[in-house]
């Protein structure tokens, strides 16, 4: 059974960094890229990009170019996003979805929530 | 940036009764490979989202029958025939043809 889990909840000062990670289990690691979805609270869903874990390649839509740094570890099966420069305007849940060009983001992690306070 | 336009925004049904939901593109999403890179999702409260349908008009495993998806180049439709309780939600359009990928505004999916 495929799955992607999450870690759990982040609170970042405004000026710091959090990292986010997305371990997979149930397929081969490097058979699938993985995405990064934003969503604001109460808001729709912003795709932030995505990376191929067999040759670390990634593409990022261009607002999170400055924002979002993607990284993978096979040896571990974990995809990481680490948030930059944290202002209130990245308050949100984020979430990791596995991925295709034929099948779409077929499986998503639970979800993690940022917040930006001080 | 491609705009994915969904309408409407809010949906009331009664169960059992079909319904359809629209996403139109600001450009074409048939790719030079040929195929059209829209996707189909749906959001229950509080959940993550799941993928209904892929590549247009592919049902996704496990998505049950009563979803289907249809469409080319700029206008593109889910179906549902026949709302069950657990349809409620939030659906969202996705294209993957254009970088950047872009979603939809969603459609707010609601028992009347």
């Amino acid at each position: 059974e495929v799955q992607l889990q999450q870690s759990g909840p982040e609170v970042g000062r405004p000026g710091s960094s959090v990292k986010i990670s997305c371990k997979a289990s149930g397929y081969t690691f490097t058979d699938y890229v993985m995405n990064w979805v934003k969503q604001s609270p109460g808001q729709g869903l912003e795709w932030i990009g995505w990376i191929d874990p067999e040759y670390g390649s990634t593409d990022y839509a261009e607002k999170f170019k400055k924002k979002a740094t993607l990284t993978a570890d096979t040896s571990s099966n974990t995809a990481y996003i680490q948030l930059s420069s944290l202002t209130s305007e990245d308050t949100a849940t984020y979430f990791c979805a596995r991925g295709s060009w034929e099948l779409g983001f077929d499986y998503w992690g639970q979800g993690v929530m940022v917040t930006v306070s001080s | 940036d491609v705009v994915l336009t969904q309408t409407p925004s809010i949906l009331s049904a009664t169960i059992g009764q079909s319904v359809s939901i629209s996403c139109r593109s600001s450009q074409s999403l048939l790719d030079s490979d040929g195929n059209t890179y829209l996707y189909w999702f749906l959001q229950r409260p509080g959940q993550s989202p799941q993928r209904l349908i892929y590549l247009v008009s592919n049902l996704g495993s496990g998505v049950p029958n009563r979803f289907s998806g249809s469409g080319s180049g700029t206008d593109f439709t889910l179906k549902i025939s026949g709302v069950e309780a657990e349809d409620l939600g939030v659906y969202y359009c996705m294209q993957a043809t254009h970088a950047p990928w872009t979603f939809g505004g969603g459609t707010k999916l609601e028992l009347k």
